[in-house]
C-alpha cells in the first residue's frame, strides 16, 4: 500500500511570507500528526488530527495552524514566516490516537 | 511532561560490530516506537513495542515498561546503518514524545 506522502519535498520563502504544507495518510488512517524538526529542539510536536478534528495542540504560536479534510489528508499552514521556521517538517499518520506512526519523507523549510 | 532520555548520544563503530542504544523515560507509557532516521532525513519505523521483546533480522529490541527503558539492539552493524536512532514514546493518547536521538557512525 502506498505510504505517507508529502508535498512538496523542498520549499525557499521569504520572511513575512506563508507556506501551506500537505500530507496524505495512509489509506485508511485517520490520525495525522506533524511535528517540526530542527538541529537545536530535535523532534517536536505541532498538532494532531482525527477525523477533522485537532486532537492535540502542541507548543507552537498561533501563525501555525493545520486542518483535515474528510479524505483524511491533512494541511499545515505557517503564516508570517520567520527565519526560525526553517526546519523539516514531518507528517505521521495511525490508524487512531496512540497507535503507531508512520512517518512521510518530510518538507524541508527554508526561511531566508 | 514525560521525559525521554536516549544514550549514547554518539556512536561510532567499525563495520561488523553490536551495540545497543538505551532509552529511558519518566512515567508509564502505552505505546513505544524506535525510529531509524536516514541521510535524506525520513523516519523509518524500526519497532512498535511498548513491552516485551521483538526481532527482526540484525536488530531487535526490548520494553521493560515497568522499569521504563527499553533497548534497541543491532547486530554486525553495516555501513547503511550509519544515522540516528529515535525513540519515542506515547503517554496514554497524547502526541508521542520523542528523545533526543542517538547518531551512529558506522565505519567500512
Amino acid at each position: 500500500k502506498a505510504g505517507v506522502t508529502q508535498t512538496p519535498r523542498y520549499l525557499i520563502k521569504t520572511r513575512g511570507q506563508q507556506v501551506t504544507l500537505s500530507c496524505s495518510p495512509i489509506s485508511g488512517h485517520r490520525s495525522v500528526s506533524w511535528y517540526q524538526q530542527t538541529p537545536g529542539q530535535g523532534l517536536q510536536f505541532l498538532f494532531e488530527y482525527f477525523s477533522e478534528t485537532q486532537r492535540n495542540k502542541g507548543n507552537f504560536p498561533g501563525r501555525f495552524s493545520g486542518r483535515q479534510f474528510s479524505n483524511s489528508r491533512s494541511e499545515m499552514n505557517v503564516s508570517t514566516l520567520e527565519l526560525g521556521d526553517s526546519a523539516l517538517y514531518l507528517c505521521a499518520s495511525s490508524l487512531m490516537t496512540g497507535s503507531g506512526y508512520t512517518f512521510g519523507s518530510g518538507t524541508r523549510l527554508t526561511v531566508v | 511532561g514525560i521525559q525521554v532520555e536516549q544514550s549514547p548520544p554518539d556512536l561510532i563503530l567499525q563495520e561488523g560490530a553490536n551495540s545497543t542504544l538505551r532509552c529511558n523515560f519518566s512515567d508509564s507509557v502505552n505505546n513505544l516506537q524506535w525510529f531509524h532516521q536516514n541521510p535524506w532525513g525520513q523516519l523509518i519505523n524500526l519497532f512498535y513495542i511498548p513491552s516485551g521483546t521483538k526481532q527482526n533480522g540484525r536488530l531487535s529490541a526490548t520494553t521493560v515498561a515497568t522499569e521504563r527503558y527499553s533497548l534497541l539492539y543491532i547486530s554486525s552493524s553495516q555501513t547503511t546503518d550509519s544515522g540516528v536512532y529515535f525513540c519515542a514514546v506515547d503517554n496514554y493518547g497524547q502526541n508521542f514524545v520523542f528523545g533526543p536521538g542517538t547518531r551512529l557512525s558506522v565505519l567500512p
